[in-house]
């Protein structure tokens, strides 16, 4: 079963808007990760938000967890052609550091 | 781009064949992960390796297995291939033990026909 639940399933967006995705998770967590992923390719590390952390940045990006709703959510601000991917988050397990993936957010940002 | 390279990148399969994927490791890692990404769907944990061992496992059955060598780097196996095991196989590489991101490659596309 899947940790991780992204929403919206799917996002489209006008070139230079802003672009919100949120993610809800079951157990408690040490820390929460944000993924992207290009067309069938593999994924790439955006941002990994601890529990003890409750907004983090990198770049254009902005990430939130609130651990009492069990929730985080990923913003990307003025987003570029170059943003259409889908975006995961992904949490480790307690005991072994897996991670379980929820079914992704895909965001097509229109030119 | 990570330092986590994934061989071959696409494969087609007859329903029944074996086939091997291959992995190396981020440099420095020594664990590697392995998920299975139906089109549609979030990546699925098949099992991890850690010092040549089998590290834990998802919902997958017997005929999954996997291998790692010295140098870190692994192989996933897949016996009596079913249509239902056409993905993308995802390799990640991390270290043992750390509550830190993992380093994927850019997969295997595996079509069973």
């Amino acid at each position: 079963s899947q940790q991780g639940e992204e929403d919206p399933q799917a996002l489209s967006i006008q070139e230079g808007e802003n672009a919100t995705m949120n993610c809800s998770y079951k157990t408690s967590i040490n820390n929460l990760q944000w993924y992207r992923q290009n067309s069938g390719r593999g994924l790439v590390h955006l941002i990994l938000i601890r529990s003890n952390e409750r907004e983090k940045h990198s770049g254009r990006l902005r990430v939130t967890l609130d651990t009492s709703k069990k929730s985080s959510s990923l913003l990307i601000t003025a987003s570029r052609a170059a943003d259409t991917a889908s975006y995961f988050c992904a949490t480790p397990r307690s005991n072994d550091y897996k991670l379980s993936f929820g079914a992704g957010t895909t965001v097509t940002v229109r030119a | 781009e990570t330092g986590v390279t994934q061989s071959p990148t696409h494969l087609i399969k007859t329903r029944g064949q074996q086939v091997t994927l291959r992995c190396s490791s981020q440099s420095g890692h020594n664990t590697v992960s392995w998920y299975q990404q139906a089109l549609g769907q979030g990546p699925q944990f098949i099992f991890q390796y850690y010092r040549e061992e089998e590290n834990g496992r998802g919902n997958f059955p017997p005929r999954f297995s996997g291998l790692q060598f010295p140098n870190y780097s692994s192989e996933l196996n897949v016996n009596a291939l079913e249509l239902d095991d056409s993905a993308l196989y995802l390799c990640a590489s991390s270290l043992a033990g750390t509550w830190t991101e993992a380093f994927f490659g850019q997969g295997t596309r595996l079509t069973v026909v």
